[in-house]
């Protein structure tokens, strides 16, 4: 199966603070692109996504940030609150496959 | 708003026997859903794409003689994995997409121990 890297770092940040996770996208054809978080145990939840003929979209306390040069996505969660600790994941597909394929995902602590 | 559900989430099984996985539209028509796998502490894994009325589309490296995959109907996609071996032991996730509204959702997963 495809899968992008098999590392899960791990990001530790204080309640209160931003938190900024970065994904590194395989495919320079993928015109669509998400954010899952995902808790243990469960399946990955949406956040929120973006088409690249955008560079930026905003949502409730997210904002994700894609740099189609570099193939190089972001997520922001401003004012990170306990809930948000979990894995996030970005992905990646085309309007054309509708795969999505997910990014090696990124572990969010918030510390109280 | 849409819902796609597995059952069952949790199965226990021997080496050596079959199991089947199910992966339900609720409200929507899905002509494709996907499988995924996902092991501890790792990312999804594509495993299969699931075509209604047709065969299943497999990723490179994944067994299609032991992950079989049905998808009978517009809202049923299941997954057997035969002669389950301790190896095949994971979290294995269903995604279907409602073309009406171009979203893409997933099920809960089911987790599969193989003793």
């Amino acid at each position: 199966g495809e899968s992008v890297g098999l590392h899960l770092p791990t990001l530790s940040v204080q309640e209160g603070d931003n938190s900024i996770i970065n994904c590194a996208y395989s495919n320079s054809a993928s015109d669509y692109f998400i954010w899952y978080k995902q808790e243990s145990g469960k399946g990955p939840q949406f956040i929120i996504d973006i088409r690249s003929n955008m560079d930026k979209r905003q949502g409730q306390r997210v904002t994700v940030l894609l740099n189609k040069t570099v193939k190089h996505l972001s997520l922001q969660i401003a004012a990170t609150q306990p809930g948000d600790s979990a894995v996030y994941f970005c992905a990646e597909t085309s309007y054309s496959s509708y795969k999505l394929i997910f990014g090696s995902g990124t572990r969010l602590l918030v510390r109280p | 708003g849409a819902v796609v559900s597995q059952h069952p989430s949790r199965v226990i099984c021997k080496s050596g026997t079959s199991v089947k996985i199910e992966c339900r539209s609720l409200d929507f028509q899905a002509t494709t859903m996907f499988w995924y796998r996902q092991f501890p502490k790792q990312s999804l894994m594509l495993m299969a794409t699931s075509n209604e009325g047709s065969k299943a589309t497999y990723e490179q490296g994944v067994e299609k003689d032991k992950f079989l995959i049905n998808h009978a109907s517009l809202t049923l996609s299941t997954l057997t994995v035969t002669s389950a071996h301790p190896e095949d032991s994971s979290f294995y996730i269903c995604s279907a997409w409602d073309r009406r509204s171009g979203e893409l959702f997933f099920g809960e997963g089911s987790r599969l121990t193989v003793l």
